[in-house]
């Protein structure tokens, strides 16, 4: 089975913190995802990464930056944290660049800024 | 208007009955289509997956897929209590860079003893 490791499950930060985000997937996935979920928007692309240093923006990456120096490791990172970045986090990932496999999510970072 | 619309419920059935769920899209360049089920503080976690169009069963779960209407269901039958969570439906077109996806808001089902 894929695993997708969120290192922590719960984080609360203050504003104006930089903060970072990690995600681990253990089946040499090419593909890397950050999402986050908000109740009645739904899951919104933050994020994705389809190789080693790339990256590419989704669909609201203001105030986001992410890093993938390993495959296996992306980060998302809240550059100076604000209270609207309260939300559940999620990570996923997925095999080959083009194959139209489906994702495999963790199980979430809810992250809240105070 | 959003690419992929789901009502967001909650339906409300009891034990034992078929849950009936939707998705419907504005993008005819769809082609594969993946139903996640999510419980409560967990990420989504994926049930289904069909490309094209067509019945795709799984257990108690059916997937279906309508392209000429642009729209596609999931039916759960035999419904547990265990089967309390949102689903979600999710869709990417056939040469999508990174595999995007593009979601539903999620529906939140309720399966009552």
């Amino acid at each position: 089975d894929v695993k997708v490791t969120q290192s922590s499950r719960y984080l609360v930060k203050r504003t104006g913190e930089k903060v970072f985000l990690e995600c681990v997937q253990d089946m040499d996935h090419e593909n890397m995802f950050w999402y986050r979920q908000d109740p009645g928007l739904g899951l919104r692309l933050i994020y994705f990464s389809y190789d080693v240093k790339m990256k590419e923006k989704g669909d609201i990456p203001e105030g986001y930056s992410v890093s993938r120096e390993k495959k296996e490791r992306f980060s998302l990172i809240l550059e100076s944290a604000s209270t609207n970045q309260t939300s559940m986090y999620l990570c996923a990932s997925t095999a080959g660049q083009y194959s139209n496999q489906p994702q495999h999510f963790g199980d979430g970072t809810r992250l809240s800024i105070l | 208007q959003k690419e992929v619309e789901q009502d967001p419920g909650p339906l409300s059935v009891p034990e034992g009955a078929i849950v009936s769920l939707n998705c419907t899209y504005s993008n005819s360049a769809f082609q594969y289509f993946m139903w996640y089920r999510q419980y409560s503080r967990k990420g989504p976690e994926l049930l289904m997956y069909t490309y094209s169009s067509g019945n795709k069963e799984d257990g108690r779960f059916t997937a279906q897929v309508d392209k000429s209407s642009k729209y596609i269901s999931l039916f759960i039958r035999d419904s547990q209590p265990s089967d309390s969570a949102t689903y979600l439906c999710a869709m990417t077109l056939i040469k999508a860079a990174g595999n995007k996806l593009t979601f539903g808001g999620g529906t939140r089902v309720l399966v009552k003893p």
